[in-house]
């Protein structure tokens, strides 16, 4: 197995661009997904094979990738986007790996 | 709409069995693989376990490999996870989620203490 390896915290002021990065060899290879859990709740899906955005997650989460690290950039973070983000990748068995989270404090 | 709703959780002492079920509705469910993913209190998440959409294929998270068992029954869009010999760290919220592309749809989790 691997791991995926994302900052414990990351902290902005409101209307400023928030990016979480996410790295492992892997990541050259696979596509990664991210999730977005707010205290006391289920995950939600807000980012989808490095780039695409669900219906209904904001404009303002976008996904990117290069080589081995992908970042998720919250363009003007809101404080409703206050919540754990987490990476997540899947092998061609579709057996999936976690990042540790970060915590995102705007 | 896709609902998925978890039940069976609750307080265990170590060495003890739990089964887990996963009710899917809103979907065809026998289209889609499924999986569990659990979280420890204050913790990320951890992927547990993957079935795909026929059952003939079956995952597991290196630690749980050998002592819980992910099964479905496609005629009553259910999924189960069998938990056998749990250990304190099994201790969580288990949640049950739909992938398509990423996981796109869960459940609320249902919680599993195993405490003596």
């Amino acid at each position: 197995s691997y791991n995926l390896i994302q900052p414990p915290s990351v902290s902005v002021s409101p209307g400023q661009t928030a990016r979480i990065t996410c790295s492992a060899d892997v990541l050259s290879k696979q596509f990664a997904y991210w999730y977005q859990q707010k205290s006391g709740q289920a995950p939600i899906l807000i980012i989808y094979k490095d780039s695409e955005r669900p219906s209904g997650i904001p404009e303002r989460f976008s996904g990117s990738s290069s080589g081995t690290t992908v970042t998720l950039t919250i363009s003007g973070a809101q404080p409703e986007d206050e919540a754990d983000y987490y990476c997540q990748s899947a092998d061609n068995t579709a057996s999936c790996v976690f990042g540790g989270g970060t915590k995102l404090t705007v | 709409q896709v609902r998925l709703v978890e039940s069976g959780g609750g307080v265990v002492q170590p060495g003890t069995s739990l089964r887990l079920s996963c009710a899917a509705s809103g979907f065809i469910f026998s289209d889609f693989a499924m999986n569990w993913v659990r979280q420890a209190p204050g913790k990320g998440l951890q992927w547990v376990a993957v079935i795909w959409y026929d059952g003939s294929q079956k995952y597991y998270e290196d630690s749980v490999r050998g002592r819980f068992t992910i099964s479905r029954d496609n005629s009553k869009n259910l999924v189960y996870l069998q938990m056998d010999n749990l250990r304190y760290d099994d201790t969580g919220v288990y949640y049950c989620a739909r992938p398509t592309s990423g996981l796109d749809y869960w459940g609320q989790g249902t919680l599993v203490n195993v405490s003596s």
